[in-house]
């Protein structure tokens, strides 16, 4: 069965602290792909980025940067050297290319981050 | 480009009631999903339109229903709500809804059941 994990529910930094956001996905179909999305008080998520099963290079934009590993059905979140405005909740999802799956996103439950001046 | 937009953005209603809530997608996308956010829950999705079609749905009642118009723009519908229907609905638009079309989502509607 498909399933997404974010075992941090919480967790708290000081400013210019760099920091991980871990993933952990269940999912049998070989054809899939992994987003992150933040959502800031406001409510609405903003996407992040998406990664596809075929390509596991990382990745790095800004300070923000992504570790996705196969063997381990990881897709973890690094934001270096936070800021006051990272804090939000982050979510890991997983979208499958199986029949019937269209417009469905798997959400991890989300991490909250709180970044302390 | 406009992004997804959600009306109304807030909603009071008591148990027994029927609510409609309405998003209008990016323009150009076709797809439309539909998902429901609650504390204990988190986000689950409801189901997913194209083409004013419903392709896919999930583990919900039938008390929630949906439908999308020519132009694209989306309602879903809420009959006889129930105290646990109190949550954000947030709708999230794609070019059609594949696997690996980003889905962009609007702010959201914050239902609360009394």
């Amino acid at each position: 069965a498909q399933k997404v994990t974010q075992a941090q529910t919480e967790i708290s930094v000081v400013e210019k602290e760099d920091v991980t956001l871990d993933c952990v996905y269940e999912t049998r179909d070989t054809t899939y792909y992994l987003f992150w999305y933040k959502q800031p008080p406001s409510g609405e998520l903003v996407f992040l980025i998406r990664r596809n099963s075929f390509d596991e290079q990382n990745e790095i934009s800004g300070r923000y940067s992504w570790n996705f590993q196969k063997s381990t059905s990881s897709f973890n979140f690094t934001i270096t050297a936070s800021q006051v405005v990272d804090s939000a909740v982050y979510f890991c999802a997983l979208s499958e290319r199986g029949s019937g799956n269209t417009g469905k996103l798997i959400f991890g439950q989300g991490t909250t981050l709180q970044v302390k001046p | 480009k406009a992004g997804v937009t959600q009306t109304p953005r807030y909603l009071i209603k008591t148990r027994g009631q029927q609510v409609t809530l309405s998003c209008s997608p990016i323009s150009g996308h076709r797809s439309v999903s539909w998902y429901q956010q609650t504390p204990g829950q988190g986000l689950q999705f409801l189901f997913e339109y194209f083409s004013e079609t419903q392709r896919n749905k999930g583990n919900f009642p039938g008390r929630f229903s949906g439908r999308q118009f020519s132009n694209s723009r989306s309602e879903m519908n809420v009959s006889t709500l129930e105290l646990g229907d109190s949550a954000l609905y947030l709708c999230a638009s794609s070019l059609i809804g594949r696997d690996d079309n980003e889905q962009f989502f609007g702010p959201g509607t914050r239902l609360t059941v009394l």
